[in-house]
């Protein structure tokens, strides 16, 4: 079954941690993305991707890195974590040739860092 | 710069009755779409509704609606016949073409047993 798959759900790390959340979609989507949200609040963009080799910072400015290697796969890593990047974090994916481009999200990961 | 706008932070209805939720935005741009995503309690966000600015007819899906009001840049969700399940985050959303979606700040819809 297509989907989008998001791992871990839940991650609990100490200050200063290397930590790598894991997107993938099995929808052969184009266009990914990774958004930062608070509980009950809007949605940052914070990286998205064409494609295959493509990156791109989004609206919000963050610390993390995103790579794109294979076209299923989206993940995103803090090198070194620290208690304001506390928040959730949203994977989703669209395709590029479809022209409304609808965003089809992830579970979340949520991300306390103490 | 577009920008979506919710001017209602939190919504309630009874359950079986009608609520609106509003959402103006601001674009330049003639060609675009808009969407409602639903975001229910500590599960995954999905797609309510989409309308392309080129239609004027107002898309329904269900007991979903939209009034979509292209000179006014309003696009507001009517739900009928609420229930339980339709509590959640309400998102607003723009896109132009081939741009990124632009999304509002929410509303948090509650139903009332």
């Amino acid at each position: 079954e297509a989907d989008i798959y998001q791992t871990p759900r839940y991650l609990v790390i100490g200050t200063g941690k290397k930590i790598t959340l894991e997107c993938s979609q099995t929808m052969g989507h184009d266009k990914m993305y990774w958004y930062q949200q608070d509980p009950g609040m809007e949605l940052h963009l914070i990286h998205y991707s064409y494609g295959v080799n493509s990156t791109e910072k989004g609206d919000l400015s963050s610390e993390s890195t995103v790579s794109r290697i294979r076209t299923e796969h989206f993940p995103l890593t803090l090198e070194s974590a620290r208690p304001s990047h506390t928040s959730q974090y949203l994977c989703a994916s669209s395709d590029l040739s479809g022209s409304t481009d609808t965003q089809y999200f992830g579970p979340g990961t949520r991300l306390t860092v103490l | 710069a577009q920008t979506v706008t919710q001017s209602q932070p939190e919504m309630s209805v009874q359950e079986a009755e009608t609520v609106t939720l509003s959402c103006t935005y601001d674009t330049s741009e003639s060609d675009y779409y808009l969407f409602w995503y639903k975001q229910p309690p500590s599960r995954q966000m999905i797609l309510v509704i989409r309308q392309e600015a080129y239609k004027q007819q107002n898309a329904t899906e269900n007991r979903f609606s939209v009034n979509f009001q292209k000179a006014a840049k309003s696009f507001s969700l009517k739900i009928s016949d609420s229930q339980l399940g339709d509590a959640a985050m309400y998102f607003c959303a723009y896109r132009a073409s081939y741009d990124k979606v632009i999304f509002g700040p929410g509303t948090s819809l509650s139903v009332i047993p």
